[in-house]
């Protein structure tokens, strides 16, 4: 089993659209949970850090099932700009700095 | 502000040949970072460098694969000789570990995509 498990999408929806990502690990003591959004042919950028309270960005909110292990990404009111693939990233135990990344979902929002 | 800068942006070789990719990291990041991504999956971590110590390179291929940060600024990661399999994008990022040993946001370069043929 992968570490951390996506569904690669990919997700086409409409402009306007609410879409949402889930992710799931597999080390249920990981310590901290980010998605990183990453453009066709560029580097990976982090879009936010996910809390076991949940947050909120904008039209972007995350959120944290530690029992299930499983985070999630929801995005309201989609944008052409959205398009992207979303990393789930997961900080295993015991390295604050090491990042495990999952393959990633397609997101393609169209007019 | 300059990010992190690698270099070359493009790479194509031969099988068997030696290749090396340069990564220069944000300014005041103590920690470096190399990851290969495969087409259609997510990074993953090759080394990783606390200053000019390498504290983490279990995913290294560590025949062909070498990895040298000198001074703590600068990191070359050098593959000899390079396979069909290498075929990848190379990317650096940098980050600031604070004395605590906890991390900061790791920020990454532009990558190396790297063909061989």
């Amino acid at each position: 089993r992968k570490e951390v498990e996506q569904d690669p999408g990919p997700f086409n929806v409409p402009e306007g659209a609410t879409v949402a990502f889930n992710c799931t690990y597999s080390n249920s003591a990981s310590q901290s949970f980010f998605w990183y959004r990453q453009d066709c042919r560029k580097e990976p950028k982090l879009l936010m850090s996910v809390y076991s309270s949940g947050n909120e960005d904008g039209r972007f909110t995350a959120q944290l099932n530690r029992a299930s292990q499983y985070i999630s990404l929801l995005i309201r009111d989609s944008k052409l700009s959205d398009s992207a693939t979303y990393l789930c990233v997961v900080n295993p135990p015991g390295g604050y700095n090491k990042l495990i990344f999952g393959a990633g979902t397609r997101l393609a929002v169209h007019p | 502000e300059a990010g992190v800068v690698q270099s070359p942006r493009y790479k194509i070789i031969e099988k068997k040949q030696p290749v090396a990719f340069w990564c220069n990291p944000i300014s005041g990041h103590n920690t470096l970072y190399w990851y290969r991504q495969n087409l259609g999956q997510g990074p993953e971590l090759l080394i990783r460098y606390e200053n000019e110590e390498a504290v983490d390179d279990s995913q290294l291929p560590k025949d062909r694969f070498s990895a040298e940060r000198l001074k703590g600024v600068d990191s070359t990661l050098k593959i000899q000789p390079a396979e069909l399999g290498d075929s990848a994008v190379y990317l650096c990022a940098s980050s600031f570990l604070t004395s605590s040993g906890r991390g900061e946001e790791q920020f990454f370069g532009p990558g190396t995509r790297l063909t061989v043929l």
